[in-house]
This record gives C-alpha cells, structure tokens and sequence, in this order.
C-alpha cells in the first residue's frame, strides 16, 4: 500500500469550507484513494473513494492530481460535527483483499 | 440493518487470561478484518479473511488467532493477554469489489475497549 502524509492537525470555521491535503507520492497506478474520518473513538467512517477522476458524493467531495501523487479533501460547509480525525490512505488494488494502513491522520477542529 | 456488530464493548482482563472478541455481520461481506489501535495512534491490521475458512496475517499478528467458519462471524482470540495487547480493537467487512474493479470501502464496528492489568 502506498505511503501517504497528512498535516497533523488543521482547523476550520463552521460554515467554511474544510480542504484536507494528502500526498502519496508512491501510489501505484491501480490504487486507489480512500478517506475516512474516525469520531471520538468511534469505528473509522468511509467519506469517499477515488482513483483517477475527482469525485463528489453527499458527504464531500475528493480531487486528486493528475500525476495522482496528492489529494485533496473537501468538505464543503464543515460543522461542529465534522470535528474528526481524518485518515487519507492509498490502497486497495483491485482483485486483492484491499488491505488499508491508516497513519495518524490529520486532527480537524471545526470552530464557531 | 445492524451492520458490523462487535461484543463486548468493554472489558478488562487479568495479565494471561484469554478471551474472544466477537465479530458478525449481516450484510453477506466475505472480507473482514481486525484492527487495533492504541491511544493517538492509526489503526493496524492484525487479522483478515477473504473468505469463510480462509484467513491471513496482517500487520501485528503475534498473540491473536481467528477463525473464519461461516460468513459472518470472524472472532479475534487472546490466549495469553499481556498488558501491551491493551488496546481498541475494531472489526470492518466489506463485499467484493464490482466487476470494473473498483473496490468497496470497509465497513467498522463500534469497537471493543480492552485493558489488561
């Protein structure tokens, strides 16, 4: 699996948009990028999933690079309740058991 | 729909006690995997299945066996607990990937808070 960085913490003000960066330079070129945010202690929370194209969906919206060596993030109107940890990992080959390895994630703070 | 049900929540073990960590889920996923994570840290793999009666080592696997008997459940084991096994362990399922290839997310459980003294 690829190995990604993430800042580790980043804060955002409610209402705002929330951009949460990812580089994973050694990505392979059928991996794919996952994002899941973990609450408190609760289980990780799938958010999104991309290979190549950028991707939305009811929770945020995912673009990655062209050389797909970095992703970016969006949560479009962040609020109190987005306040997460959030992991950014490459993996998941197709045809495999898509193994994931989280990092320590990027802690945001979503603010009034 | 309950999704990945993990029992119990909570528990604390004596140093060389053994227990099982329960894991089901009902949404017929074939792959499940284990995790911990220990506190401030991401999640490691210690076990996963492809598949009933198919399992496999990942990450951090000494001290923990599995077994895979039906599509369901996929229980971790503790045979001799020792006190760096403290720890939250999560379980996730997800279905095979579809026929493009693009794979599933992972689904978790609640996890399991474990100490051990």
């Amino acid at each position: 699996d690829a190995k990604t960085t993430q800042p580790p913490s980043m804060d955002c003000a409610e209402g705002r948009a929330a951009n949460l960066p990812c580089n994973h330079s050694t990505i392979s070129g059928n991996e794919y990028v996952y994002w899941y945010r973990q609450i408190h202690s609760q289980g990780p929370q799938y958010i999104i999933h991309g290979l190549k194209n950028n991707e939305t969906n009811e929770m945020a919206s995912l673009i990655i690079t062209e050389d797909r060596k970095s992703s970016t993030l969006i949560l479009p109107h962040a609020t109190l309740r987005d306040t997460a940890v959030y992991y950014c990992i490459g993996g998941g080959r197709g045809g495999t058991a898509s193994k994931l390895t989280f990092g320590t994630g990027t802690r945001l703070q979503v603010t009034l | 729909n309950a999704g990945v049900t993990q029992t119990p929540k909570f528990r604390i073990l004596k140093i060389g006690q053994s227990m099982t960590l329960q894991c089901a889920q009902d949404m017929n996923h074939n792959y499940m995997y284990w995790y911990r994570q220990d506190p401030g840290m991401g999640l490691k793999l210690i076990y996963y299945s492809v598949g009933a009666g198919i399992t496999d080592k990942g990450e951090v696997p000494n001290g923990y066996n599995v077994s895979r008997s039906t599509t369901e459940d996929f229980p971790l084991r503790l045979e001799l607990a020792a006190p760096s096994q403290t720890s939250v362990y999560f379980c996730a399922s997800r279905p095979p990937g579809t026929g493009d290839g693009r794979n599933q997310p992972q689904h978790f459980g609640d996890g399991t808070r474990l100490s051990i003294l």
